[in-house]
């Protein structure tokens, strides 16, 4: 079974801070990373879908980067502010896998304090 | 409004009974897909479709069953719920193959087995 892994687990920062968080995933048969954000009793909501190794994308002060060949996507939030609280998901989507589909890691949960 | 909805939001029920968890979709979406969220685990799939009357299972299939008879619908049904399956499940849909198209998720359903 593949694995994804995200670091680090649990996250805690002061408004205004800018903080980034990794993931990590397979980079043989790679064919997507995804991002989304979940807040507390809510949905996940995507934020990006790379595909590119070098992708950057960003939305807002949420900012994305990938290595397909090393295996790694980092997520940076520049000024964090108390709504980006919320647990930050990342998936990977594993070209002609046995699974066949979205692979999610365990998250990465920001705490922002005002 | 267009979206996805799940029902019920909330559910408890016995071990043995039947229980069937509903999502519907209004973006005429291809692709809907099925996860369970358990504390330590990621989301992982239980069984997903890529079209009306076509499904195939995800990483935890075991004691599920689904069907898709419309391309808006896609019912999971616990036959006989066990203990184990206490969980909070999601249903999201993405337009096409999942690969580089994001997956919008249905609030959740809260299940509860006693």
């Amino acid at each position: 079974i593949l694995n994804v892994e995200q670091s680090p687990q649990s996250l805690h920062v002061q408004e205004g801070d800018s903080t980034n968080f990794t993931c990590s995933f397979p980079s043989s048969n790679f064919y997507a990373l995804h991002w989304y954000r979940w807040e507390t009793a809510k949905s996940p909501e995507a934020l990006f879908v790379m595909t590119l190794n070098g992708d950057e994308k960003k939305k807002g002060r949420i900012s994305a980067t990938l290595n397909t060949k090393e295996g790694y996507s980092y997520l940076y939030i520049k000024g964090s502010q108390p709504e980006d609280s919320a647990t930050y998901l990342c998936a990977f989507y594993d070209y002609g896998g046995s699974q066949g589909n979205l692979i999610f890691g365990k998250g990465t949960k920001l705490s922002v304090k005002p | 409004d267009a979206g996805i909805t799940q029902s019920p939001r909330y559910k408890i029920t016995e071990t043995g009974r039947q229980v069937t968890l509903m999502c519907h979709q209004t973006w005429s979406h291809s692709y809907m897909f099925w996860y369970r969220q358990d504390l330590g685990h990621g989301l992982r799939l239980i069984y997903y479709s890529a079209a009306a009357d076509i499904t195939d299972k995800g990483e935890v299939p075991d004691g599920y069953v689904v069907s898709r008879s419309k391309t808006e619908n896609f019912p999971l049904t616990l036959e006989s719920a066990t203990r184990s399956q206490t969980s909070v499940y999601f249903c999201a849909s993405s337009e096409w193959s999942t690969g580089n198209q994001p997956q919008h998720f249905g609030d959740g359903t809260r299940l509860s087995i006693l």
